[in-house]
């Protein structure tokens, strides 16, 4: 199994749509949770951290379930510039070492 | 403008000739980290370092070496380059404290 499982995708949404994202992750000492956005060919970049009280920033809703072992995002009010790849990122054994899932592919079409 | 370098940012080359790929930051992070990624494997970490003189293997560090002689600087060496590095490679850094992960814009490189 692996340590940082997604859905592919992709998830095809029209513009003004919310879309979720699911990611699991197998180890139950991970201890830090975050989103990142990688858009194509183009470096990972954080879009944010995931908290275990769950987190908005405008747009973008996080949460964390440590008993099921998951993280999802929300996205709401989809904008064509939300196309890219979305990666979930666990801190499995210290914060010296980042996995990181494959990622979920969104496109947003008008 | 605080960034992460790294050059090449592409590069085609030849089964057995070595190789070196820059990364350079100038955040003043103690951490540092090379990762490759490859269709339906994601990003792997290759090897990292924690600071000046200290490294440590990733995933996958087989046929790669590192170095940190100095804080700013983390070159990535292929000894002998061969067709099942070709990747997309990514240097990173972290401040020790930090949350975020900066990496920088890529290399691709492929092995003939």
């Amino acid at each position: 199994r692996k340590e940082v499982e997604q859905d592919p995708g992709p998830f095809n949404v029209p513009e003004g749509a919310t879309v979720a994202f699911n990611c699991t992750y197998s180890n139950s000492a991970s201890q830090s949770f975050f989103w990142y956005r990688q858009d194509c060919r183009k470096e990972p970049k954080l879009l944010m951290s995931v908290y275990s009280s769950g987190n908005e920033d405008g747009r973008f809703t996080a949460q964390l379930n440590r008993a099921s072992q998951y993280i999802s995002l929300l996205i709401r009010d989809s904008k064509l510039s939300d196309s890219a790849t979305y990666l979930c990122v666990v801190n499995v054994r210290g914060f010296q070492k980042l996995v990181f899932g494959t990622g979920t592919r969104l496109l947003v079409s008008p | 403008e605080a960034q992460v370098t790294q050059n090449p940012r592409y590069l085609i080359t030849v089964t057995g000739k070595k190789l070196t790929v820059t990364c350079s930051q100038n955040m003043n992070h103690e951490y540092m980290s090379w990762y490759r990624q490859d269709p339906g494997l994601g990003l792997r970490q290759i090897y990292y370092s924690m600071n000046v003189e200290v490294t440590d293997k990733g995933d996958v560090p087989e046929g790669y070496k590192v170095s940190r002689k100095e804080k700013r600087n983390f070159p990535l060496i292929l000894e002998s380059p061969s067709p099942n590095q070709t990747s997309l490679y990514f240097c990173a850094s972290r401040a020790q404290t930090g949350d975020e992960q900066f990496f920088g814009p890529g290399t691709r490189l492929t092995v003939l």
